[in-house]
């Protein structure tokens, strides 16, 4: 079955920072790439996603990128703020659901 | 988007009951829901894809006799949690499939 490495598992930045979290993926036959974001107690919501057919997809201050050839994709959270801290997910799919997700990285957003 | 609850937001039991969680597509109909389970500090985990009208799917090495999964209405998914145990202890999420997965606000289940 698909494997999802995240790294890192802790990330601490100052406010105003870049964050960068890398995922890799196993199955080459994985297509759809979400990030979640995961505050304590609280459902994971979709921030981005990216299917196979595009490299980079961008919104406001959140990036994904995509290499297949590799197997890996990185989120990207510029000009970092305080409410940004929380747990990021990423996962990887065949279907576009039924996901598996990364181990996760607690970020956190020192101001 | 689309909204997705569940119920109870959390429960304690004593071990050996059973515990049945609902998830529900309030705003959109759902032939296909997941159901994952989160322990502290860990990811998510899926556990069973449920069908609407059809059996569950269960993942590799989840027991279907233990987690029973019912989705009789294309918007109501159940998790049974038959004769818990505190190893059962966990978070619950369930999401629910319309463009995307759409997720529950999650069941905290402690089991004494």
């Amino acid at each position: 079955g698909e494997n999802v490495e995240q790294h890192p598992s802790t990330l601490s930045v100052q406010e105003g920072d870049s964050a960068v979290i890398k995922c890799t993926y196993s199955d080459s036959a994985s297509n759809y790439f979400p990030w979640y974001k995961q505050e304590l107690g609280k459902r994971p919501q979709l921030i981005i996603d990216i299917r196979s057919n595009v490299g980079e997809k961008k919104d406001q201050r959140i990036a994904v990128t995509l290499n297949k050839t590799a197997k890996h994709f990185s989120l990207h959270i510029t000009e970092t703020q305080p409410e940004d801290s929380a747990v990021y997910f990423c996962a990887a799919s065949i279907t576009g659901y039924a996901l598996n997700f990364g181990k996760g990285t607690s970020l956190l957003v020192t101001p | 988007g689309a909204v997705v609850s569940q119920h109870p937001s959390r429960v304690i039991c004593k071990s050996g009951t059973s515990v049945k969680i609902e998830c529900r597509s309030l705003d959109f109909q759902a032939t296909t829901m997941f159901w994952y389970r989160q322990f502290p500090k860990q990811s998510l985990m899926l556990m069973a894809t449920s069908n609407e009208g059809s059996k569950a799917t269960y993942e590799q090495g989840v027991e279907k006799d233990k987690f029973l999964i019912n989705h009789a209405s294309l918007t109501l998914s159940t998790l049974t949690v038959t004769s818990a145990h505190p190893e059962d202890s966990s978070f619950y999420i369930c999401s629910a499939l319309e463009d995307s997965e759409y997720f529950g606000p999650g069941t905290r289940l402690l089991v004494l």
